[in-house]
C-alpha cells in the first residue's frame, strides 16, 4: 500500500518568513495529494490540493509543488502569520481502485511573534 | 464542517463494552469515511462506504464493523472496546466519484477505560 512520510515533524518560524513542509510517496500510481491544516480540537480542513497532471498550484500565500518523478511533494506558506499556527497533515490518494487517503504523521507549524 | 456532524462528540466507557459512533451528512453525498487519530501515526482509514450497504475495509478496520442503511448516516461500530481504540474518530465525506476532495467532521474523542 501506499506509504507517506513527512518532514519536519516541528517547524518554528518568525512572523513574516516562509515555511516549507515536505512530502514524500511510495506509490507512483498516486494521483492526489491534499494537504489540511488542524487546528486544536478541530477536525482537519482541506487548504490546497493537486493532483498528478499538474507541477505547481498556488492560493493566495499557499502554494504546493509537486515532483512527481522523485516522488515527493510541498507545502509553502510565505509571510507567515498567528493564525498559521496549527498542525498540518499531507496526504496522497492512491492510483487504482483503493479508496481514501493515506496521510503523512503531521508537522506542528508555530509562528514566533 | 461541510454538513457532517458526528455523535457522541466525547465518550468514555470499558473495556469490552460495545460502542457505536455516528456521522450524519446532510449533503447527500455518496462516499463516507472513518479515520482514527493517534500521536504519532496521523489519520488511518478504518472502513468507508460508497453507497447505501456498500462499504469496505480500510488499513485499520480489525475490531470495527460499519453499516450505512440510509445515505445520510454511517455508523461506526467497536464490537468489545479495547484500550488500543482510545483515539480521536474522524468521520469524512466526498462528493463526486469524480472528485477526491475530502471533508472531515468535527470528531469524537473517545476513551476505553
Amino acid at each position: 500500500g501506499e506509504n507517506v512520510e513527512q518532514h519536519p515533524s516541528t517547524l518554528s518560524v518568525q512572523e513574516g518568513d516562509s515555511a516549507v513542509i515536505k512530502c514524500t510517496y511510495s506509490d507512483s500510481a498516486s494521483n492526489y495529494f491534499p494537504w489540511y491544516k488542524q487546528e486544536l480540537g478541530k477536525g482537519p480542513q482541506l487548504i490546497i490540493d493537486i493532483r498528478s497532471n499538474v507541477g505547481e498550484k498556488k492560493d493566495q500565500r499557499i502554494a504546493v509543488t509537486l515532483n512527481k518523478t522523485a516522488k515527493h511533494f510541498s507545502l509553502h506558506i510565505t509571510e507567515t502569520q498567528p493564525e498559521d499556527s496549527a498542525v498540518y497533515f499531507c496526504a496522497a490518494k492512491a492510483g487504482g481502485g483503493a479508496d481514501g487517503l493515506t496521510f503523512g504523521k503531521g508537522t506542528h507549524l508555530i509562528i514566533q511573534p | 464542517d461541510a454538513g457532517i456532524t458526528q455523535s457522541p462528540r466525547h465518550k468514555v466507557t470499558e473495556t469490552g463494552t460495545p460502542v457505536t459512533l455516528r456521522c450524519h451528512q446532510t449533503e447527500n453525498h455518496r462516499y463516507m469515511y472513518w479515520y482514527r487519530q493517534d500521536p504519532g501515526h496521523g489519520l488511518r482509514l478504518i472502513h468507508y462506504s460508497y453507497g447505501v450497504k456498500d462499504t469496505d475495509k480500510g488499513e485499520v478496520s480489525d475490531g470495527y464493523s460499519v453499516s450505512r442503511s440510509k445515505t445520510e448516516d454511517f455508523l461506526l461500530t467497536l464490537e468489545s472496546a479495547t484500550s488500543s481504540q482510545t483515539s480521536v474518530y474522524f468521520c469524512a465525506i466526498k462528493g463526486l466519484a469524480t472528485s477526491e476532495t475530502q471533508y472531515f467532521g468535527p470528531g469524537t474523542r473517545l476513551l476505553v477505560l
